[in-house]
């Protein structure tokens, strides 16, 4: 069964800082998507980034950046020049390429981005 | 572009009372729809998963049903709710076996059962 961890249930990070978020998954699936989302107090949840396993090159959306490493089953979110409203809770979401339909979420990591 | 709309956005209900929420996605056609619960502060809980109309996969046994009667609307029911049925709903939708494959999410509703 595939599964996905984040290790760091809370972070901080001063304004202007850059951070990492954590997340590691077990699958033996070689074709995958990866995702990080984002959930601000409103909860409502926002997709940040997304990666496909067969592209080796890491995705980049603006400030956010993601460190793909397949090998090691390691996905992490590095967030560049945090911002206040950069807070929120962060979900790495990881779903097979094929035979099934359910999306796998971590537990998430709560970050506060400090004045 | 696609959107995905969820209502009523709260609800507060007495216990034993039934429950219907709704979920409908425009701007796509035969979309997987997805129900996750949430408690606060915590992850994710997928209740049900839909990959066409009439067609519901249940992964959590309790009072809650799911049903979808048209390919863009999914609807989650209950006949008489639990305190333990509070939390924040959200809908989700994705499209299936495309290099996009992605899941977008709706604005959630907040249950409140008293």
């Amino acid at each position: 069964a595939q599964t996905v961890t984040q290790s760091q249930p809370e972070m901080s990070v001063q304004e202007a800082e850059t951070v990492t978020l954590s997340c590691t998954y077990d699958t033996s699936e070689s074709n995958y998507y990866l995702f990080w989302y984002k959930q601000p107090p409103s909860r409502q949840m926002i997709l940040v980034i997304r990666q496909e396993a067969y592209k080796q090159q890491n995705a980049t959306e603006n400030r956010f950046s993601v460190n793909f490493q397949k090998a090691a089953k390691s996905f992490s979110l590095k967030i560049s020049d945090s911002q206040l409203g950069d807070t929120a809770m962060y979900f790495c979401a990881f779903i097979a390429a094929s035979g099934t339909y359910k999306y796998i979420f971590g537990t998430g990591t709560r970050l506060k981005v400090l004045a | 572009s696609q959107t995905i709309h969820q209502w009523p956005a709260t609800l507060v209900q007495p216990v034993g009372s039934p429950l219907s929420l709704e979920c409908t996605v425009e701007g796509t056609s035969n979309p997987n729809l997805y129900w996750y619960r949430q408690a606060a502060g915590r992850g994710l809980q997928l209740l049900f998963y839909s990959v066409g109309i009439g067609q519901i996969s249940s992964e959590v046994p309790q009072n809650l049903s799911a049903s979808r009667p048209q390919d863009r609307q999914f609807i989650l029911s209950s006949k008489k709710l639990l305190l333990s049925d509070s939390g924040f709903y959200l809908c989700a939708w994705s499209v299936r076996g495309t290099s996009l494959e992605t899941q977008y999410f709706g604005p959630g509703t907040r249950l409140l059962v008293l």
